[in-house]
């Protein structure tokens, strides 16, 4: 089945460490999302990607870093200067980058620090 | 800053009871107003994407509505069942092909 899938689904960081979410989608999409809920808080967009080998960042990018080497996958790290990394992240793809756009989601990564 | 609002925060209803929720969202600069289901467990599901002004789209028992003039949507659930129980959440679409989501509404069915 077509689909986007995170892993790994809950992860542990200790302090000073980086960490890497991965999302790997099999529906052929150009862009692809990273998202980060909190508790009473809309999902705000961390970085997104339009194309293979080009991101953007989103509205809340600063301590994070992603890649986009290939069209299927769109990690995300969460680095040491991210300092309240504790949250649920979600990553989502649509066919192409434009609002008008469906986007479709992945089951999400819940990261804590230890 | 854009701000999409949702209300309720949350809903409780009978089993067989229709309901509704309010998305409000700038009128400026608008391509597009999405909603998704969200339950629990369960990765966000599109329900509608919708582009132009007084747009009416329906999926089974759920619809909505779309007014791009004054910046709102309406979503209706019909005889609501026990596995409509999620969280609703609503997406502004704008010239910068980011979406702009709001908290949600979460609607609980008791049977």
């Amino acid at each position: 089945d077509g689909g986007i899938t995170q892993s790994p689904k809950y992860l542990f960081r200790k302090e000073g460490q980086n960490v890497t979410l991965s999302c790997e989608q099999n529906l052929n999409h150009d862009a692809m999302y990273w998202y980060r809920q909190d508790p009473g808080q809309g999902l705000r967009l961390i970085y997104y990607s339009q194309i293979v080998n080009d991101f953007q960042k989103g509205d809340i990018a600063e301590g994070y870093s992603v890649s986009r080497e290939k069209k299927e996958s769109f990690p995300l790290t969460v680095t040491s200067a991210q300092k309240n990394p504790t949250a649920f992240y979600l990553c989502a793809s649509s066919i192409f980058g434009h609002s008008n756009q469906p986007q479709h989601f992945g089951d999400g990564t819940r990261l804590s620090i230890l | 800053i854009l701000n999409v609002e949702q209300s309720p925060q949350s809903l409780h209803v009978q089993e067989g009871d229709s309901t509704n929720f309010t998305c409000s969202f700038p009128s400026s600069n608008f391509y597009a107003l999405h909603w998704y289901r969200w339950e629990t467990a369960k990765s966000p599901e599109a329900l509608f994407v919708m582009t132009l002004n007084g747009d009416e789209k329906k999926k089974g028992r759920i619809s909505a509505t779309l007014n791009t003039k004054e910046g709102y949507s309406y979503l209706y659930i019909k005889g609501s069942q026990p596995e409509d129980s999620a969280t609703y959440l609503c997406a502004f679409g704008g010239a910068t092909n980011k979406l702009i989501f709001g908290t949600g509404t979460l609607l609980a069915v008791q049977p």
